[in-house]
């Protein structure tokens, strides 16, 4: 089942405003990955973390990868409408060769203007 | 980079037909996972392709699921028999070794 918990679960937000989200697990990962993903689309990959304390931006996204190894942070400055979607946190389960991703609940985001 | 392509994106069925769902992973990766994801959750994996070899399956996937790669590049879910709980939207992703996963758009089942 699921091993990443994100909040929150959902926001409504206005246009222009900065956006934190969070995942936090049980257990130690050695990647995290963010995707969003629209109404009737496949995930798509915003960001990947590599090393605990990494700090990466794309754009107006920036994430960190927790000191813990445990959690991961999103944030979205200055938010526009195309923004809405359901983001999700991923880590690798490592079991032998595979790097199967585990999911995140998701944060539902809403934009008005 | 014409990115991850699934076929079809939607398919209609009656409980206890079969199906089939195809996916065309980024040409040069060599890896190919399939998720389901049910709505208001995230993907859950289902199956993972290294080539042509099935290196691990979940328990998620019952004996009615079958997925193959036969040549290494595109791959193909089979469901058969459906149930009402088979359906959900069935993602496939690709990466090359070491390096993050990229989806397709999915194929939406759902089940009469």
């Amino acid at each position: 089942g699921q091993q990443l918990n994100q909040s929150p679960q959902s926001m409504f937000i206005q246009e222009g405003e900065d956006v934190s989200m969070n995942c936090t697990s049980s257990s130690i990962f050695n990647t995290w990955l963010w995707y969003k993903q629209d109404p009737g689309e496949g995930p798509v990959l915003l960001i990947a973390l590599y090393k605990a304390g990494e700090l990466t931006s794309n754009g107006r996204l920036t994430a960190q990868f927790g000191i813990t190894r445990k959690d991961s942070f999103l944030n979205i400055s200055a938010s526009i409408p195309s923004d809405v979607g359901i983001y999700f946190c991923a880590g690798p389960i490592n079991t032998g060769t595979a790097s199967k991703l585990t999911f995140g609940t998701g944060t539902r985001l809403q934009v008005t203007l | 980079d014409t990115g991850v392509s699934q076929d079809p994106r939607h398919k209609i069925t009656k409980r206890g037909q079969n199906v089939t769902f195809r996916c065309d992973p980024i040409s040069e990766h060599n890896r190919l996972y399939w998720y389901r994801q049910t709505l208001g959750q995230g993907p859950e994996f289902l199956t993972y392709f290294q080539n042509e070899a099935q290196l691990e399956k979940s328990r998620l996937l019952s004996n009615r699921f079958s997925a193959e790669r036969p040549k290494g590049s595109f791959s193909t879910l089979e469901i058969q028999r459906t149930e009402q709980g088979d359906s959900a939207m069935y993602l496939c992703a690709s990466s090359f070794y070491g390096q993050p996963q990229h989806f397709g758009d999915g194929t939406r089942l759902s089940i009469l």
